[in-house]
C-alpha cells in the first residue's frame, strides 16, 4: 500500500539557518510529489511538486526539494529560513496509475527562533 | 480570482444530528476533492470528483458520509447521525483538470461533534 512518513513531528532552527525536512514514500512505481505548507488560519498551500525530469524542483518562497528514487524520499530544503517561515508542512503523494490515490504524510511543524 | 470557499467555517452539532458542509471550487476546475483533517495528522483523503461523478469514494469512512456535486461545481458533503469522533477539520480543494494538477485549497470548516 501507498504511505507517506515524515519522520520529523518538530523541527526548530534558528532565523538565518538551512532548513531540510524529510519526506519517504512508498509506492511501486514513481509517484506525482508535492510538498505543502500550512499556515495558522491559512489553508494549505503548494509549495512545490515533481511529477518527472530533473529530479530537483525549485518551488516558491525560495523552497527546493530533490527526488532520489534510490532513497524513495523528496527532501524539502530551504538555505536560509526566515521567521515567516514557521508553520506545519506536509509531504504529499499521488499515484499515477490505476485507482486515485493522494496521500499526505502527518506533517512537520517548524519552529522558526529569532 | 476567488478561490475555494468553504461555508460554514464552523460548525457545532449534537451527536446524532445530520450536518451538510459546502465547497464552491475555482470556477472553470473540473476536479473537486474533500479530505479530512484531525488534529495534529495530515489531510485524509476522502472522495474525489470528476464534474459530476465520484471518481473515487475509496476514502469515504463508512455508510454514513456522502458527497454530491450536482452540476459540476458546488459540491456539499453530508453527514448522518454525526459521532464525536467525526469532530475534525474538512477540506475542500479544487484543480483544474485531474490530480496531476496543483490543488488548491479552501480554509475548511471545523466541525465539531458534542
Amino acid at each position: 500500500a501507498q504511505s507517506v512518513t515524515q519522520p520529523d513531528i518538530h523541527i526548530t532552527v534558528s532565523e538565518g539557518a538551512s532548513l531540510e525536512l524529510r519526506c519517504n514514500y512508498s509506492y511501486g512505481a514513481t509517484p506525482y510529489l508535492f510538498w505543502y505548507v500550512q499556515s495558522p488560519g491559512q489553508g494549505l498551500q503548494l509549495l512545490l511538486k515533481y511529477f518527472s525530469g530533473d529530479t530537483l524542483v525549485q518551488g516558491i518562497k525560495g523552497f527546493e526539494a530533490e527526488f532520489k528514487r534510490s532513497q524513495s524520499s523528496f527532501n524539502l530544503r530551504k538555505p536560509s529560513v526566515h521567521w515567516s517561515d514557521a508553520a506545519e508542512y506536509f509531504c504529499a503523494v499521488a499515484t499515477t496509475s490505476g485507482t486515485y490515490k493522494y496521500i499526505f504524510g502527518t506533517g512537520t511543524r517548524l519552529k522558526v527562533l529569532a | 480570482g476567488a478561490g475555494v470557499s468553504q461555508t460554514p467555517s464552523n460548525k457545532v452539532t449534537e451527536k446524532g444530528k445530520y450536518v451538510e458542509l459546502r465547497c464552491d471550487p475555482i470556477s472553470g476546475h473540473t476536479a473537486l476533492y474533500w479530505y479530512r483533517q484531525s488534529l495534529g495528522q495530515g489531510p485524509e483523503f476522502l472522495i474525489y470528483f470528476q464534474g459530476t461523478g465520484a471518481a473515487d469514494d475509496s476514502g469515504l469512512p463508512n455508510d454514513r458520509f456522502f458527497a454530491v456535486r450536482p452540476e459540476g461545481s458546488v459540491s456539499t458533503l453530508k453527514i448522518q447521525r454525526t459521532e464525536r469522533g467525526d469532530s475534525a477539520v474538512y477540506l475542500c480543494a479544487s484543480s483544474l483538470t485531474g490530480p496531476s494538477d496543483e490543488q488548491y485549497f479552501g480554509p475548511g470548516t471545523r466541525l465539531t461533534v458534542t
